[in-house]
This record gives C-alpha cells, structure tokens and sequence, in this order.
C-alpha cells in the first residue's frame, strides 16, 4: 500500500532536549512538507520541501530544522529554540507543488514538559 | 496575503440533518478549492476538489461549488450520519503556478447525534 509514514504516534520529551520526528512516504512524490496543529486551530505550515537536497521555510519555521537527503524520507528535528514545541506534527506530500492535493500521515504528538 | 475563512463550531446535528459548512476565500489568481476531514487522533483526508469555477467537487455524499463570484466553497451533505463527526478544513492552493502551497481554514468540528 502507497502512503505515508509517521512515527511514533506519541513522543514525550523534556524540556532543553532536541527531538526527531520521522516521515515516509512512498508515493514517489517529489514535494513534502511539515505543519503544526494546535487545539482550536488550522494547519500552519514549519517547512515545505520540493526536492532532494531542497528545502523552504513556512510561515512558522523559527525553532525547527528539517533535511532531504532521499525522496522518500522528510525527517523534522524540533530544537530547544522552540518556544512552545507541544503540539500534533503533521506530515504530508504532493506529486509536486504546482496546486496538487496533498496526502497527510497520521500525525505525531510531541509533549515536551 | 491569501486566506481562507470557515464557519465556526462546533456544528451539532441530529442523524439524518442537512450539512452545510460555510466557507470563503481570498486570493488572487485562480486557485484551486479542498475540504479535508480529520477524525480524532487521526492526519488529514482529501474528501473533495475543485479547480476552476463552477466546478463541483463531491465525495461519500459530500458536495460543494466553486463560487468565483461570490468567493465562496460551502460543504454540503443532504443526510449527515454519526460517523461523520470530524473536522472539516477548507484549504486552497493559490494558483496553479509553481512554489505554492496550500493556505488552510482554521476548521469546523462536526458532531452527529444519533
């Protein structure tokens, strides 16, 4: 089955650590992308990816780094920078970024305390 | 900047009601129009399009047009059922040109009581 991957489904952390958060897919699709959900709130988007080795800042990028060494894989590293990191991270991917929908993972929820 | 406005929530609704969700937009360009359902604990999915005016896009039951004139995009749905209840987003992409990406609703929680 094509898809994409998120993993874990639930991540606890302490606060002043860096956490990873994982993402697959294997849609073959060029564009990957991560948003932040917050009770009560639309999706904002962190970073966005159009291909290997490329990546862009969204709107809400200060505190997160993210790499895209291979297609498939779109990992996001949430630093000690980030103000308030508890939240459910979304994954998602599009054939590419010229106005195609986008296919979303399950989701993580980080909880930094 | 390009936006997205919905109805706030929550919705409730007894089985067997008529759904409508409302929804406009901003934007310049021609962009492209999305619902998408969340259900708890869960990521979003695509539950319909459109991509040009007076384009209808439907889905499980799900329908809604795409209003230029009046910038608009409402979800509709003649006979909701308890396993509707979710959140529903509207999202567009700005325009079909290259390096945009979607702008989202803040979202509408339905709930269906049986």
């Amino acid at each position: 089955d094509g898809g994409i991957t998120q993993s874990p489904k639930y991540l606890f952390r302490k606060e002043g650590q860096n956490v990873t958060l994982s993402c697959e897919q294997n849609l073959n699709h060029d564009a990957m992308y991560w948003y932040r959900q917050d009770p009560g709130q639309g999706l904002r988007l962190i970073y966005y990816s159009q291909i290997v080795n490329d990546f862009q800042k969204g709107d809400i990028a200060e505190g997160y780094s993210v790499s895209r060494e291979k297609k498939e894989s779109f990992p996001l590293t949430v630093t000690s920078a980030q103000k308030n990191p508890t939240a459910f991270y979304l994954c998602a991917s599009s054939i590419d970024l010229r106005g195609s929908e986008q296919y979303f993972g399950p989701g993580t929820r980080l909880t930094v305390t | 900047g390009d936006s997205v406005t919905q109805m706030e929530g929550p919705v409730t609704l007894s089985e067997e009601a008529f759904l409508t969700i409302n929804c406009t937009y901003t934007a310049t360009g021609y962009p492209s129009l999305f619902w998408y359902v969340q259900y708890p604990g869960e990521g979003l999915q695509l539950l319909l399009k459109a991509t040009k005016a007076d384009d209808k896009g439907s889905n499980k039951g799900f329908e809604a047009t795409y209003r230029k004139e009046t910038t608009s995009f409402h979800l509709e749905k003649g006979s909701v059922q308890v396993s509707d209840s979710a959140v529903y987003f509207c999202a567009l992409s700005p325009s079909m040109e290259y390096g945009n990406k979607l702008v989202f609703g803040a979202g509408t929680i339905l709930r269906v009581k049986s």
